[in-house]
């Protein structure tokens, strides 16, 4: 199977709580992290959590790690029509570094009015 | 800071035409990255360098692609000849040298298609 894996579409409705699932198998990252890809653009850092760390909050963003089941999830409160986007989980190298990121295939969140 | 400048933003090119896509990475970053993202097959990693110095090119699809650093400022992509199943967003992405915080800063993308 694939090394990060992640649900392909998520919808929910304005205001509710989105929550996107990843699980990934190489239990050795440093960190994990969530990237966003907004419509037309690049991708960009949202959030991290480093892998000695459960939780992460950061404002509407909730990061949960479960590193005995491989699990990452995100939580997105109060989903608002901007956070429509594709949000990749992706796994650190276990050093660190620049070089050793392993991306998701990404999560289409789709908001409904 | 201006950002990763990528060019041209889309690029439309029948088959069998060759195809350069440049990249000017973030002043002071030591790494560089080449992705294309497909509908079928997510974001791939064509190939990174660091200190202008190709490191891992084992996501080149094929001896088609080609991909040069010559200075720290400028690469290229480059596709001979094009084929249909080329089309894509290629994105480029650069990153500050190993040992920090990792996070790689996207450019807007080049949409290729290939018709």
């Amino acid at each position: 199977g694939e090394d990060v894996e992640q649900s392909l579409f998520l919808s929910v409705r304005e205001g509710d709580s989105s929550v996107i699932n990843c699980t990934y198998t190489d239990s050795s990252s440093t960190y994990l992290y969530w990237y966003k890809q907004e419509p037309g653009a690049g991708l960009q850092l949202l959030t991290y959590i480093f892998s000695n760390m459960d939780m992460k909050q950061d404002q509407r963003l909730t990061v949960l790690l479960n590193k005995k089941d491989k699990h990452l999830s995100l939580r997105i409160a109060d989903t608002q029509t901007g956070d429509s986007a594709i949000y990749f989980c992706v796994r650190g190298a276990p050093g660190g570094g620049a070089d050793g990121l392993t991306f998701g295939k990404g999560t289409h969140l789709i908001i409904q009015p | 800071d201006a950002g990763v400048i990528q060019s041209p933003r889309h690029e439309v090119t029948e088959m069998g035409q060759e195809v350069t896509l440049r990249c000017k990475p973030i002043s002071g970053h030591d790494y560089l990255f080449w992705y294309r993202q497909t509908m079928m097959r997510g974001l791939e990693l064509l190939i990174y360098f660091n200190n202008n110095v190709p490191i891992d090119d084992s996501g080149m699809p094929e001896d088609r692609f080609s991909a040069k650093m010559p200075n720290a400022s400028f690469s290229t992509l480059k596709i001979q000849p094009s084929e249909p199943r080329d089309s894509a967003v290629y994105f480029c992405a650069s990153s500050p040298r190993q040992g920090r915080l990792y996070e790689q800063y996207f450019g807007p993308g080049t949409r290729l298609t290939v018709t």
